[in-house]
């Protein structure tokens, strides 16, 4: 069974900085299946990033996402205040069918 | 425009059963997988299986199999999670999505806007 764990927990950042995203399994995966959700309070997710490094239709190209193998990194390079939110990394196994990791809060400083 | 639509919120008490749903519109129903994923109050998101509604083909996550049944009526483009007998465990946000699979990718574009259970004596 793949186990993905995201860090950190939270990230406390202010507007305009720049957020580097983990997301690490616990064993070699396809960067086919990855994917990056965002979530705001009282919303449900929005896709963000599949593939490990496409963005989906419509996303701004401040978001950026990279890796392979066991290492994932969702960057915002630019924070605008709509960024704050969480952000959930997930993949997709053929065994273990859909897992997501724990999420990553990214917080007003 | 591609939506889905879930049913409204839902207040029920242990051991009741319970059957919420989600309705597609704007592209091919069958054609595509509905996810359902759980968030309990303050936590992550958690997968908890999926249907094809082309041929009922039905997957569920390891942990969570026999505790919910994933449906779907393909003649009115609606997929079901239902509960035959709910525990105060079970109270969390309920979405459902669409899957986008294939040989190069595997991810879900579309999301409901979520129904709320609360079980509650």
């Amino acid at each position: 069974e793949i186990v993905v764990t995201q860090s950190p927990g939270t990230l406390s950042l202010s507007p305009g900085e720049r957020a580097t995203l983990s997301c690490r399994a616990s064993q070699s995966v396809s960067s086919s299946y990855l994917v990056w959700y965002q979530q705001k309070p009282g919303q449900a997710p929005r896709l963000l990033i599949y593939g490990a490094s496409s963005r989906a239709t419509g996303i701004p190209d401040r978001f950026s996402g990279s890796g392979s193998g066991t290492d994932f990194t969702l960057t915002i390079t630019r924070l605008e205040p709509e960024d704050f939110a969480v952000y959930h990394c997930q993949y997709y196994g053929r065994s273990s069918g859909l897992t997501f990791g724990g999420g990553t809060k990214v917080e007003i400083k | 425009e591609v939506q889905l639509v879930q049913s409204g919120a839902e207040v029920k008490k242990p051991g009741e059963s319970l059957k919420i749903s989600c309705k597609g519109s704007g592209y091919s129903f069958s054609n595509y997988w509905i996810v359902w994923v759980r968030q309990m109050p303050g936590k992550g998101l958690e997968w908890m299986g999926m249907i094809y509604p082309g041929d009922s083909d039905t997957r569920y996550s390891p942990s969570l199999q026999g505790q919910v049944t994933i449906s779907a009526d393909k003649s009115i483009i609606t997929a079901y999670l239902q509960w035959s007998s709910l525990k105060a465990s079970d109270t969390a946000m309920y979405y459902c999505a669409r899957l986008r699979s294939g040989y190069s990718h595997y991810y879900m574009d579309v999301w409901g806007k979520g129904t709320t259970v609360t079980v509650s004596s």
